[in-house]
């Protein structure tokens, strides 16, 4: 049973466009939403996290949406660049237990055409 | 600061030899994840260490996967004997806080083919 579901499985956006992927999850103990970003040859690394007591969190280009009623969150990608090629990773994770250990979502392989 | 690093980055073994994967965190960090990703699918979690205790091991595969973490610094994964769907890229990650508030680091990945 998978317990973060992630869509789409890949993404093709022209350059200055929004990029979209979204994330819902099952268990209501998730209390910390980080997304990952992925170049090849790398390991995946922190791009952006929420909390949610908040809707939404922005950082640059990048912007977490998070809908609690819904058990959904997702990244918005704005003027998005060829440099922002990449594979990205939801996750959650519980901030009350004793281990940090990320639940991730199955990825989604973002292409951005110049 | 050096970041998370892993030995070797590709491994292609047969069937039923063993192969020892090794990370080294970041120094200071006490916390040390092990995830996996088969291909396509989603990264999994193995284990989780506090210095050189194994504070959560609940998604360890089966009794052929080991891992240790000898005095609490580099930390080695190994798997005895390997099967086919062992194949997969090997993550490790370490942190200096708990429970998600602290950012876990994850070093490039080992590449495990199992022929």
């Amino acid at each position: 049973q998978q317990q973060v579901k992630q869509s789409p499985q890949s993404l093709i956006v022209q350059k200055g466009g929004i990029s979209i992927i979204n994330c819902a999850y099952e268990n209501t103990a998730f209390d910390y939403f980080p997304w990952y970003q992925q170049f090849p040859g790398k390991g995946p690394a922190l791009l952006i996290a929420i909390r949610p007591d908040v809707s939404e969190k922005k950082e640059g280009r990048f912007t977490i949406s998070f809908n609690k009623s819904a058990k959904q969150f997702s990244l918005h990608i704005m003027d998005s660049q060829p440099g922002d090629s990449a594979t990205y990773f939801c996750a959650a994770s519980m901030l009350t237990s004793n281990t940090g250990k990320l639940i991730f979502g199955q990825g989604t392989t973002l292409q951005v055409k110049p | 600061e050096a970041g998370v690093t892993q030995f070797p980055s590709h491994s292609v073994i047969e069937k039923g030899q063993t192969v020892t994967l090794r990370c080294d965190p970041i120094s200071g960090h006490d916390n040390l994840y092990w995830y996996r990703r088969v291909m396509g699918k989603e990264i999994k979690f193995l284990l989780h260490f506090v210095k050189e205790s194994k504070q959560d091991e609940s998604g360890m595969p089966n009794n052929r996967f080991l891992a240790e973490r000898t005095g609490g610094t580099y930390s080695t994964l190994k798997v005895q004997p390997a099967e086919l769907e062992d194949s997969g890229v090997y993550f490790c990650a370490s942190s200096q806080l708990l429970a998600g508030v602290g950012e876990q680091f994850f070093g490039p990945g080992t590449r495990l083919t199992v022929l």
